[in-house]
């Protein structure tokens, strides 16, 4: 059965304070890690998909990257509208995606 | 449309009645999900369309949940005789090649 474990569960950062997320994973034919930022009140906000070991992807203080078992989310420097849960999915060979419980970040000026 | 859309953006109900939710996706989008996410928690995968594949209904917690896509475009989610713990959000998504977009989510509180 496809699993997805964020860690930490919380995470609360100064201004500056450079972190990193993890999201280990255990997937029948991996077809993509996702990993999504959703605000209170809305719905996830696509930010990456990854499909290999070794792939990065980056995007503003923001990236990505992805081994055989787990994902990094990187946080250079943020800033306070960092601030929001973030959330890793992968998808099956069926189709089907599988997300963690997510890491609500807190960025503090 | 510009993204993916869902109505109503909030339901109050009364438990033992039914409710119908929808959801439009991106247009030419041929997959689309539904998701159920209680306060604090991550997503739980509901179903699943592909295309005029037959959906992929193993997250559906109930019989008393349904969902049909009508054209290979807007689907509705029906919740039979509602319980308070079918309380939660509701969040629609459609996919294309590498990326999943997700509407606003429908708000359902069951009394």
């Amino acid at each position: 059965e496809d699993q997805v474990t964020q860690s930490p569960e919380a995470l609360r950062l100064q201004e500056g304070e450079s972190s990193s997320l993890n999201c280990s994973y255990t997937v029948s034919g991996l077809r993509g890690l996702f990993w999504y930022r959703q605000d209170p009140g809305k719905g996830p906000e696509f930010l990456f998909t990854l499909y290999s070991a070794g792939e990065e992807k980056e995007k503003e203080r923001l990236k990505a990257t992805l081994t055989k078992k787990e994902s990094f989310l990187h946080i250079t420097a943020p800033k306070p509208e960092d601030s929001a849960t973030y959330l890793c999915a992968v998808r099956d060979s069926w189709g089907k995606f599988q997300f963690g419980a997510g890491t609500q970040v807190v960025v503090t000026p | 449309g510009a993204g993916v859309s869902q109505s109503p953006s909030n339901k109050v109900t009364e438990k033992g009645k039914d409710v119908e939710l929808r959801c439009d996706p991106i247009s030419g989008h041929t997959a689309l999900y539904w998701y159920r996410q209680s306060l604090g928690q991550g997503l739980e995968f509901l179903i699943y369309f592909q295309g005029n594949s037959a959906p992929d209904k193993s997250g559906l917690p109930s019989d008393r949940f349904s969902a049909e896509r009508t054209g290979g475009s807007v689907s509705t989610l029906t919740i039979q005789r509602t319980q308070q713990e079918d309380s939660a959000v509701y969040l629609c998504a459609s996919v294309a090649v590498g990326e999943q977009f997700f509407g606003p989510g429908t708000r359902l509180t069951v009394l």
